[in-house]
């Protein structure tokens, strides 16, 4: 079975700072891993995804995360918040079953 | 291009009674499609998820059930609220193409409130 960590349930950061968002792992077999973010009242917004090749992806809204296969991390990261990034932010994983395992959340706070 | 719709958008309901939500993809067929429910501070819990007409898996043990009448409409139902069920419910759909992990793409979201 996987499972999904999200080592910090909230995030404050002034604004154009960077900020990381940590996602760790747990699965016995290969996986896919997104990351989605949820504006207060509203669905899932997928910000990017990692299936295979480099394990650089950049997404949108100038997010970028990394694969990192030994430490089973995928943390997300900005080198510049904006005030509009405040949002809740998902770590998901799946074997490819189309079956997601979320993470408890992440809620980034921007403050000017 | 695809669009998936929720509803209704909130819902305020008594202990005991009984629950319809609704939801519909347009621009697809044939799609997986998923609930899920958010409670506050617990991320998303997978509840029900179909790959085609009249085909249910459930997750979870709950008194909650669900049905896909038509390829592109799925509702969740209960027939005895609890105040455990209060919630954000998300419904989400995926190609279906078998071997392929697409992504998920969620609605808006209906927040349930059981008083």
């Amino acid at each position: 079975a996987q499972s999904v960590t999200q080592l910090d349930s909230q995030v404050p950061v002034f604004e154009e700072a960077p900020v990381e968002l940590r996602c760790n792992y747990s699965s016995s077999v290969s996986v896919y891993l997104f990351w989605y973010v949820q504006y207060p009242n509203q669905g899932l917004q997928l910000l990017l995804k990692y299936l295979s090749g480099s394990t650089l992806v950049k997404g949108i809204n100038g997010f970028e995360a990394e694969f990192n296969k030994s430490q089973t991390s995928f943390h997300l990261r900005k080198p510049s918040v904006h005030i509009s990034d405040t949002a809740e932010y998902f770590c998901a994983v799946t074997p490819g079953f189309q079956k997601l395992v979320f993470g408890t959340g992440t809620r980034l706070l921007v403050s000017p | 291009s695809q669009t998936i719709h929720q509803w209704p958008a909130t819902l305020v309901q008594p202990v005991g009674s009984p629950l319809s939500l609704e939801c519909t993809v347009e621009g697809t067929s044939n799609p997986n499609l998923y609930w899920y429910r958010q409670a506050a501070g617990r991320g998303l819990q997978l509840l029900f998820y179909s790959v085609g007409i009249g085909q249910i898996s459930s997750e979870v043990p709950q008194n909650l059930s669900a049905s896909r009448p038509q390829d592109r409409q799925f509702i969740l139902s209960s027939k005895k609220l609890l105040l455990s069920d209060s919630g954000f419910y998300l419904c989400a759909w995926t190609t279906g193409l078998a071997g392929r992990t697409d992504t998920q793409y969620f609605g808006p979201g209906t927040r349930l409130t059981v008083l």
